[in-house]
């Protein structure tokens, strides 16, 4: 069963970072693309980075140059590096696997979500 | 990247076909096929129901059809049912190989 498992949200001020992580489990990680999609409270689905199997990454250009996506394929992990934290930051983050059909553009399964508040 | 239009709601009644509609532009809905739209309720993960503009996952409902025609792509319920109420989300590829998702669309059913 394929298993998605965020964590590393919580409370950070404005300015600050924190590290998300998320555990994969039931698929073979190595080979999947993965995604990093946030929710502010009320509000809709905002896509904030992928990474490729080969490593290579994208970013929306509100958090690029202050958030990094790497992972760990010996360890079936996913990061997201989030520097220069705003109060615009605060949102659930979804870590995401991305399907192949002909190209890496579905979303398959997803985690639970993770809830990052940044507040002073 | 602006996030791809979608009316904030649609309601239908029990058995009634709905649309859903995701207008963007040719740099992204109207420049691939890579259109995907996801079923979310309330505090729950998203859910694939529509990948590559018409195609259905696994275990989804055939009730769900998607299409596009130019810079709009177009979610479809029919046979609508109580459990269809939710928030549903279109989502494109883009020219500059990210991605854009729709502003949502909350679905009732009367």
């Amino acid at each position: 069963e394929v298993q998605l498992v965020e964590s590393g949200g919580g409370l950070v001020q404005p300015g600050g970072s924190l590290r998300l992580s998320c555990a994969a489990s039931g698929f073979t990680f190595s080979t999947y693309w993965m995604q990093w999609v946030r929710q502010a409270p009320g509000e809709g689905l905002v896509w904030v980075s992928r990474i490729a199997s080969d490593a290579t990454t994208t970013y929306a250009d509100s958090v690029k140059g202050r958030f990094t996506i790497s992972r760990d394929n010996a360890k079936n992990m996913l990061y997201l590096e989030m520097d220069s934290l705003r109060a615009e930051d605060t949102a659930v983050y979804y870590c995401a696997r991305a399907y192949y059909s002909s190209s890496w553009t579905q979303l398959d399964y997803w985690g639970q979500g993770t809830l990052v508040t940044v507040s002073s | 990247q602006s996030a791809l239009t979608q009316p904030a709601s649609v309601s239908g009644s029990p058995g009634q076909s709905i649309t859903v509609s995701c207008t963007g532009g040719s740099s992204d809905v109207g420049g691939y096929k890579y259109v995907s739209w996801y079923k979310q309720y309330p505090g729950k993960a998203p859910k694939l129901i529509i990948y590559e503009v018409s195609n259905r996952p696994s275990g989804v409902s055939d009730r769900f059809s998607g299409s596009k025609s130019g810079n709009t792509a177009s979610l479809t319920i029919s046979g609508l049912q109580s459990e269809d109420e939710a928030d549903y989300y279109c989502s494109s590829y883009t020219s500059r190989h990210t991605f854009v998702f729709g502003t949502g669309t909350e679905v009732t059913v009367l």
